[in-house]
């Protein structure tokens, strides 16, 4: 099994609809992200949690939320999906210690609204 | 602030010629370096960092990196490609401060020719 789970792998939604990923990790790692890519701009940082009681915006939050359920569960919502928003998400943990910023990815969740 | 520059987008090599892939950065504080390696349809996953001590580090599958200093770099390189290594390559830093911020270049697709 993946020790960095994420779900839904595709979906495809409509402009306006809710919609949630989850992930979820095995690794025991602190500090938990929510990544989006689209081809040619690499990875860009959404949210960022260092610890359950910690959630801090990265660089491109408007239009998202996060939620740190546990510290093995990160969710990301997107309240009301925009065409814009079709794109990659990546959920990543790390650990503190060491504290390198090495960072372990899900296999990822292909979002796409029309 | 740090920023990660990846000149080449698209890298096309043939089958056992030799490649390399660029990776400059910018910090104002000192950063550990990463190379992660994306396969199709598969998440990130790590492939070489650079942390401390000697400036060559090794992958399994044959890739190395020198960490440059004086020249802000973090190139990679293998000598003899194979079909297997299509795929695309983020170079990534992060600051040794407290929180480790993670910056990622925008990424180069290698293309091995048969």
């Amino acid at each position: 099994d993946a020790d960095v789970t994420q779900t839904p792998r595709n979906r495809i939604t409509k402009t306006g609809k809710r919609i949630m990923l989850e992930c979820s990790q095995t690794k025991g790692h602190d500090r938990m992200y929510w990544y989006r890519q689209d081809p040619g701009l690499g990875l860009q940082l959404i949210y960022y949690s260092f610890d359950v009681k910690d959630i801090n915006k990265g660089e491109i939050s408007d239009g998202y939320s996060v939620s740190r359920q546990a510290q093995a569960k990160f969710s990301l919502s997107l309240e009301s999906a925009i065409p814009n928003q079709t794109a990659l998400y990546f959920c990543a943990t790390s650990d503190s210690n060491p504290g390198t910023g090495e960072l372990f990815f899900g296999e990822g969740s292909r979002l796409t609204v029309l | 602030a740090q920023s990660v520059t990846q000149l080449d987008s698209q890298v096309p090599v043939f089958e056992e010629a030799p490649v390399e892939l660029r990776c400059n950065y910018s910090s104002s504080v000192s950063v550990y370096l990463f190379w992660y390696v994306q396969y199709p349809n598969q998440g990130l996953q790590l492939l070489l960092k650079y942390l401390s001590g000697s400036t060559l580090v090794e992958s399994i599958n044959g890739f190395e990196a020198e960490f440059n200093k004086s020249q802000t770099s973090f190139h990679l390189r293998k000598p003899s490609v194979h079909i297997s290594d299509t795929a695309e390559y983020f170079c990534a830093v992060s600051d040794m401060g407290g929180y480790q911020k993670v910056t990622f270049g925008t990424g180069t697709k290698l293309q091995v020719i048969p």
